[in-house]
């Protein structure tokens, strides 16, 4: 079936660094990406998507590509600040509709200044 | 402003003792779903819902009932908890149900079963 694995972590960062958190999905037919971000004490909410290979969703400063050709959607920032310290989740929605999300199991993310 | 609600927020119960999470949506979305979140296995969907009176098993829906009598609303029934449903619960919505929305979640309800 369809499935997502993002890199484990938790991942610390020092202030404007560089970030990216690796996503590869397995799905039939052409799915949805998106990243999700929960900060702490909070639900999911939408960090950017894509709908069609080679789109490009951003959001923040966040940039990922759909990637059909490696099945990736990995996650980038040029300069992480302490607030955008959260546990981010990859997902996928599969072509046909009725059908759940598919999370990867989430990065956790710690930026200290 | 357009938000997805749920009650409680926390919750300790015990074994057998029947309890309703409610969720609540003000965006007029057909699509509502449930998940759990536990840790080192991400999200599953528990039940979800297309419109009203329709209701669909998720990945994980046994020990779990739900209703859908008004678009809005979408309460989580879980009729005699057990430990192994303490977790993190969150509702969402999205538009239509369409691989392309984007689902909009509540802020989550921790539940403690003893």
């Amino acid at each position: 079936g369809d499935s997502v694995t993002q890199m484990e972590g938790p991942v610390t960062l020092s202030e404007e660094a560089f970030l990216t958190i690796n996503c590869t999905y397995t799905a039939t037919g052409y799915p949805s990406l998106f990243w999700y971000v929960q900060y702490p004490g909070e639900g999911l909410q939408l960090l950017l998507k894509a709908t069609k290979a080679d789109d490009k969703g951003s959001n923040k400063g966040f940039e990922a590509t759909y990637r059909k050709e490696t099945t990736s959607f990995h996650l980038e920032k040029g300069s992480v600040q302490v607030s955008d310290s959260a546990v981010y989740f990859c997902a996928l929605s599969p072509t046909t509709g009725n059908t759940p999300l598919v999370f990867g199991k989430g990065t956790r993310l710690s930026v200290i200044a | 402003e357009a938000q997805v609600t749920q009650n409680p927020r926390y919750l300790i119960t015990v074994t057998g003792k029947k309890l309703t999470v409610t969720c609540s949506q003000n965006m007029n979305h057909e699509y509502m779903s449930w998940y759990r979140q536990d840790p080192g296995l991400g999200l599953r969907q528990i039940y979800y819902s297309m419109n009203v009176e329709v209701t669909d098993k998720g990945d994980v829906p046994e020990g779990y009932k739900v209703s859908r009598k008004e678009k809005r609303n979408f309460p989580l029934i879980l009729e005699s908890p057990s430990p192994n449903q303490t977790s993190l619960y969150f509702c969402a919505s999205s538009l239509v149900g369409h691989s392309r929305d984007t689902q909009y979640f509540g802020p989550g309800t921790r539940l403690t079963v003893l």
